[in-house]
């Protein structure tokens, strides 16, 4: 199966900060790649596929890129409600596999 | 609007069996790839069982090499239900699981854009 790396495991922002977040992958997976934003207690949320398309209702600040086995999510100015866990996941073969999230806090 | 909501969920002891459900609401049910995703506490979500709409060349079926051979996924299109059989359980599938939806009709992408909110099961003596 596919292993999805995401790096780092938590990192602490202040808000309007930029954010960063990285996701390889362990075979190439073209840009079959989504993101979701987990809050506590809450199911995951839809953010990015096909690695650099909005889901709908997603604001602008989100955004993907990346193809092959190298994606990146980033967070132009972050807001105290985008305090979550992102998990990135390839969907190019079965097992569809995710990351082990990187938690990202509001200083 | 979508919604999915997953019942059944329940404490179980090791080599037990339990079915959950999901009833689906607000989109023609029959017409989507529906997948059973599981997130064990503090771990990343794990895709487990996915199952075409069906008139998809009859319905296809794939399984996590986890489940495989221990889980059942089936549909009943009539009432807008994904079940789940869950047999032989095991300690290491304490979970929530949850049901998605594919994101288009009539066509398997894999990218799911509605969840539900999730049903607890745990396997424990």
């Amino acid at each position: 199966e596919i292993v999805m790396t995401q790096s780092p495991a938590a990192l602490s922002v202040s808000p309007g900060e930029r954010v960063a977040l990285s996701c390889s992958a362990s075979l190439s997976v073209s840009t079959s790649v989504a993101w979701f934003q987990q809050k506590p207690g809450q199911a995951p949320r839809l953010l990015i596929y096909a690695a650099s398309t909005r889901a709908t209702g997603i604001p602008a600040r989100f955004s993907g890129s990346g193809s092959g086995t190298d994606f990146a999510l980033a967070i132009s100015s972050l807001q105290s409600e985008d305090s979550a866990v992102y998990y990135c996941q390839q969907y190019n073969k079965w097992p569809l596999t995710f990351g082990g999230g990187t938690k990202v806090e509001i200083k | 609007q979508v919604q999915l909501v997953e019942s059944g969920g329940a404490l179980v002891k090791p080599g037990g069996s339990l079915r959950l459900s999901c009833a689906a609401s607000g989109f023609p049910f029959s017409d989507y790839c529906m997948t059973w995703i599981r997130q064990a506490p503090g771990k990343g979500p794990e895709c487990i069982a996915y199952i075409t709409y069906s008139s998809y060349s009859g319905s296809t079926i794939f399984y996590a090499d986890s489940v495989k051979g221990r889980f059942t996924v089936s549909r009943d299109d009539a009432k807008n239900s994904l079940f789940l059989q869950m047999s032989s359980l095991r300690d290491e599938d304490t979970a929530v699981y949850y049901c998605a939806r594919d994101r288009l009709r009539y066509s398997s992408s894999w990218i799911h854009d509605y969840w539900g909110q999730g049903s607890l099961v745990t396997v424990s003596s």
